[in-house]
C-alpha cells in the first residue's frame, strides 16, 4: 500500500499569506494520479486539484498543484477566509490511500 | 445539477449491519464507478471499495473484505453499502463519491461527493 505522509500537520497562517502543503509518497505516484481536497468542518471533501497539477471546475486560481514522483506540493497563493480548513492528497495511481491530512488555521 | 444524496443516519448496536444508500442524479449512472469512503471522527479518509454500476462488479479494501457488500439498482440511480459486524471503532462519517468513467482509459479523482452519513455504533 502507498502511503502518503502529508506536513506539516497544521499551518498557521493569516489572510493573505501563501501556504505551502506538502504530501510524501511511500513510492512513486503517477502523476496522473495524484489529487487534493479540501474540507471544512461538517462538509464533504470537495475536489480541489487532480492529476497532480489541474484545478478542479470552478476552483479559483490561488490553488495551484505540483510535483511528481514522491513528492508533491499544494500552494494556496494568498489566503482568503474561506480557505481555512483541511486538505487532504489522494493517490490512485495504486489502489487508493490518502494523506492523513493538514489543517490550516488562522493566526 | 450533478448530486449525490445519501440516506439518514444510523445508530446501532455492535455486531449488527448498516445499510447506507446513495442516489445519484444529473448524469448517466451507469457511466461512471461509485466509490465509498470511511470517515471516523477526528480523523481521515479511508477508500472502501468501489462499484461498477453497469456490471455491478465490485472492489473492495483490503481492511474491509468480507464485511462490507457494494450493490446498485440501476432502476433507481442507487448505490449501496452494507457494513455488517459493526464494532464500536465503525463509527463514522460515510461517503459515496463518483470515480471514473467506465469508458476511460484511466482512472480519475472523485470529483462528486454525497453529503455523508453518520453511522454511530454504540450498546
Amino acid at each position: 500500500e502507498i502511503v502518503l505522509t502529508q506536513s506539516p500537520g497544521t499551518l498557521s497562517l493569516s489572510p493573505g499569506e501563501r501556504a505551502i502543503l506538502s504530501c510524501r509518497a511511500s513510492q512513486s505516484v503517477t502523476s496522473s494520479y495524484l489529487a487534493w481536497y479540501q474540507q471544512k468542518p461538517g462538509q464533504a471533501p470537495r475536489l480541489l486539484i487532480y492529476g497532480a497539477s489541474s484545478r478542479a471546475t470552478g476552483i479559483p486560481d490561488r490553488f495551484s498543484g505540483s510535483g511528481s514522483g514522491t513528492d508533491f506540493t499544494l500552494t494556496i497563493s494568498r489566503l482568503e477566509p474561506e480557505d481555512f480548513a483541511l486538505y487532504y492528497c489522494h493517490q490512485f495511481s495504486s489502489s487508493r490511500t490518502f494523506g492523513q491530512g493538514t489543517k490550516v488555521e488562522i493566526k | 445539477q450533478v448530486q449525490l444524496v445519501q440516506s439518514g443516519a444510523e445508530v446501532k448496536k455492535p455486531g449488527a449491519s448498516v445499510k447506507v444508500s446513495c442516489k445519484a442524479s444529473g448524469y448517466t449512472f451507469t457511466d461512471h464507478y461509485m466509490h465509498w469512503v470511511r470517515q471516523a471522527p477526528g480523523q481521515g479518509l479511508e477508500w472502501m471499495g468501489w462499484i461498477n454500476p453497469d456490471s455491478g462488479g465490485t472492489q473492495y479494501a483490503e481492511k474491509f473484505q468480507g464485511r462490507v457488500t457494494l450493490t446498485r439498482d440501476t432502476s433507481i440511480t442507487t448505490a449501496s453499502m452494507e457494513l455488517s459486524r459493526l464494532r464500536s471503532d465503525d463509527t463514522a462519517v460515510f461517503f459515496c463519491t463518483r470515480g471514473s468513467r467506465l469508458a476511460a482509459a484511466g482512472k480519475s479523482a472523485f470529483d462528486i461527493w454525497g453529503q455523508g452519513t453518520m453511522v454511530t455504533v454504540s450498546s
